[in-house]
């Protein structure tokens, strides 16, 4: 099984902050990575499919970026209403699997 | 607009058996592949199961874990999809999400989801 590893499982930043969530695999999923949100009592949201795909509707401070076992998921100026957990995704091979996740707060 | 809901969580004893059900609207289910991912309690997402659809004969996909105790379904006729899962743990107490999968993007729309408690 491919391994997604996320760091940090917790950030604290202040609004405006450019923030940066990390996830590593244990192999090349060849950019076949999504980053999804979730906040509290909500179900997740897709928010960049295949690396760095944003999907419609989402505000363009997201953005995505990798290759090979390394991605990045960058918020330029942090909202208030960005805090959530994200979780990253690879649909490179089965099984599909989830990294742990980062909690983001607002400092 | 895409609508998922999913019934029939609730309180099942350990050993027990459930099939929840996930209704969909608002785009031709034929198209798409479904999935079944899952959250316990507090904790992160685990994909459970795919079906595609009928040009890819249907194929199933399971997480290793839960194979042998998991059944996906789907009756594109009534534009759902569903889960059975057996021999239920405590371990299996979770939110399980229905969710639209994308050859484009995949996991895409995803259901509010529904709990599931395994308990004595």
């Amino acid at each position: 099984d491919i391994q997604m590893t996320q760091s940090p499982s917790v950030l604290s930043a202040s609004v405006g902050d450019r923030v940066t969530l990390n996830c590593k695999a244990s192999q090349n999923i060849n950019k076949y990575l999504n980053w999804y949100q979730q906040k509290l009592g909500e179900a997740p949201k897709l928010l960049i499919y295949n690396t760095n795909n944003l999907q419609t509707g989402i505000p363009s401070r997201f953005s995505g970026s990798g290759s090979g076992t390394d991605y990045t998921l960058t918020i330029s100026s942090l909202q208030p209403e960005d805090v959530a957990t994200y979780f990253c995704f690879q649909h490179n091979s089965w099984p599909l699997t989830f990294g742990s996740g980062t909690k983001l707060e607002i400092k | 607009e895409v609508q998922i809901l999913e019934t029939g969580g609730g309180l099942v004893k350990p050993g027990g058996s459930l099939r929840l059900s996930c209704a969909t609207s608002g785009f031709n289910f034929n198209d798409y592949f479904m999935n079944w991912v899952r959250q316990a309690p507090g904790k992160g997402l685990e994909w459970v199961a795919q079906i595609r659809n009928k040009n890819y004969n249907y194929a199933t996909y399971y997480a290793e874990s839960l194979e042998g105790r998991v059944t996906i379904s789907r009756d594109d006729s009534k534009s759902s999809v569903y889960l059975q899962v057996s021999s239920l743990r405590a371990e299996d107490t979770a939110i399980y999400y229905c969710t639209r999968w994308s050859v484009y993007y995949g996991l895409g729309h995803w259901g509010q989801g529904v709990m599931v408690t395994v308990s004595s």
